[in-house]
């Protein structure tokens, strides 16, 4: 069983739509962290979060402690969102990020 | 501020040949982290590097792969006798302290044909 798993794997919504991604995870964290990929791209760091709730333009990033569950919101979707989200996390103790598969989220026009 | 600059972004081997993957971290980053991301896998951690120092490489393959942080330079990521399973994407990211202010680099695309 991985120390975080994402849900779902796979996303299709239209533009305009509220997007979900959810994570949870297993071990003790230090913070979560949300990644995005873009195809054949590079990886940005999207939020680190420790505690409650962050907000970067259209990108909502939630966390609760106590039920070890993260998600990342997206409002008004737009396919330049179009990409594979990924949770990490950092654990207490270690050097090392536990990381999801992975959501691939496609908007289509 | 150049972020995190990984090169080559596209590399070629043959099998048995050596690849060197670089990264340079972010200005004022003294921490280095390699990942691996497999096709059609999740990112993996490999190694975590301070300068001139491994931290922990609990996740390097304990044959054929090795990474350092001189003082000077770039991290080096080396890979000696490559064979086709170690075709993948290697990030790099960098961070000025432990999983603080974390920032990834675009990625080398190993190929081993």
């Amino acid at each position: 069983k991985n120390e975080v798993e994402q849900s779902p794997q796979n996303l299709t919504a239209q533009e305009g739509e509220f997007i979900t991604i959810n994570c949870s995870y297993s071990v003790g964290i230090s913070a979560l962290h949300w990644l995005q990929q873009h195809p054949g791209g590079g990886i940005v760091s999207l939020f680190m979060l420790s505690s409650g709730k962050k907000k970067h333009g259209r990108l909502i990033a939630t966390i609760n402690i106590q039920e070890k569950h993260s998600s990342l919101h997206i409002t008004a979707s737009h396919p330049r969102d179009s990409a594979v989200y990924i949770c990490a996390a950092s654990p207490n103790t270690g050097n090392q990020f536990y990381f999801g598969t992975g959501t691939s989220l496609t908007v289509i026009p | 501020n150049a972020g995190v600059m990984q090169n080559p972004r596209h590399l070629v081997r043959r099998r048995g040949q050596e690849a060197r993957l670089r990264c340079s971290p972010m200005k004022g980053h003294s921490h280095v982290y390699w990942y691996r991301q497999l096709p059609e896998e999740g990112l993996k951690f490999m190694v975590y590097l301070q300068k001139e120092n491994i931290i922990d490489e609990s996740g390097m393959p304990k044959e054929r792969f090795s990474a350092e942080f001189p003082k000077e330079g770039p991290s080096i990521l080396r890979i000696q006798q490559v064979v086709r399973g170690d075709s993948a994407a290697y990030f790099c990211a960098s961070s000025p302290a432990q999983f603080y202010g974390y920032t990834f680099g675009s990625g080398t695309r190993l190929t081993v044909v």
